[in-house]
């Protein structure tokens, strides 16, 4: 079975403080993806992470994809209260055909 | 724009009884996937179908709950008997394909109470 693990698992934090979100596993994934989540709403895609090592960028978010491909990161630069949300990494492994989600971030940013 | 529709959004019932939940997924999009969402448990995945066949539902109790597709613009999930644990918020989804870099779009959801 393949775990995602992500930390923390809740965070609060003040209006234009970064924060770091980290998805875990001991197994590899061709891809990974990050979903955010607002209340009363359906997961919603940010991006998609394929080569180990990658980085993305949106806007004050940047995605990283472990070298080995069985992590992944979340960074939020200058946090608004728009980015409020529960944060889901989810990853798709070699030879599976659905994806495994991991259990979340709950980020809470105060103005 | 596109959209995957959910209905109900809400659903309180009583322990024993049956729930039917129903999906639309976005015209064209050829696989569905039925999730459940709880604190303790996060998402889950409890089923999923391409091209309206089911691939996978060994995330789903056999004994009372049931998938189908009996078109291609719906989905239903069903449970019966409905059980206090069962309460939950239910999403579906639907997909392109089944590339692991396939983005889902996930539909409002069914929150589901069962007292």
């Amino acid at each position: 079975t393949q775990l995602l693990e992500q930390s923390p698992q809740f965070l609060s934090i003040q209006e234009g403080e970064n924060l770091t979100v980290y998805c875990n596993s001991s197994s590899v994934f061709s891809s990974l993806q990050w979903y955010r989540q607002e209340p009363g709403e359906g997961p919603v895609l940010l991006v998609t992470v394929v080569t180990g090592g990658e980085v993305k960028k949106l806007k004050r978010l940047t995605f990283q994809f472990g070298d080995a491909r069985k992590d992944s990161s979340l960074h939020i630069t200058a946090a608004q209260p728009g980015d409020t949300g529960l944060y889901l990494c989810a990853g798709a492994g070699a030879g599976r055909r659905a994806l495994t989600f991991g259990s979340g971030t709950r980020l809470q940013v105060q103005p | 724009d596109a959209r995957v529709t959910q209905t109900p959004r809400h659903k309180v019932t009583e322990m024993g009884q049956e729930v039917t939940m129903r999906c639309q997924p976005i015209l064209g999009h050829n696989t569905v996937f039925w999730y459940r969402q709880t604190m303790m448990q996060g998402l889950e995945l409890l089923a999923y179908f391409r091209n309206r066949a089911p691939l996978d539902d060994s995330g789903m109790p056999k004994d009372r709950f049931s998938a189908e597709m009996p078109d291609a613009t719906l989905a239903t999930l069903k449970i019966q008997p409905s059980e206090p644990r069962d309460s939950a918020v239910y999403f579906c989804a639907s997909a392109l394909g089944l590339a692991g870099n396939d983005e889902q779009y996930f539909g409002p959801g069914t929150r589901l109470t069962v007292t």
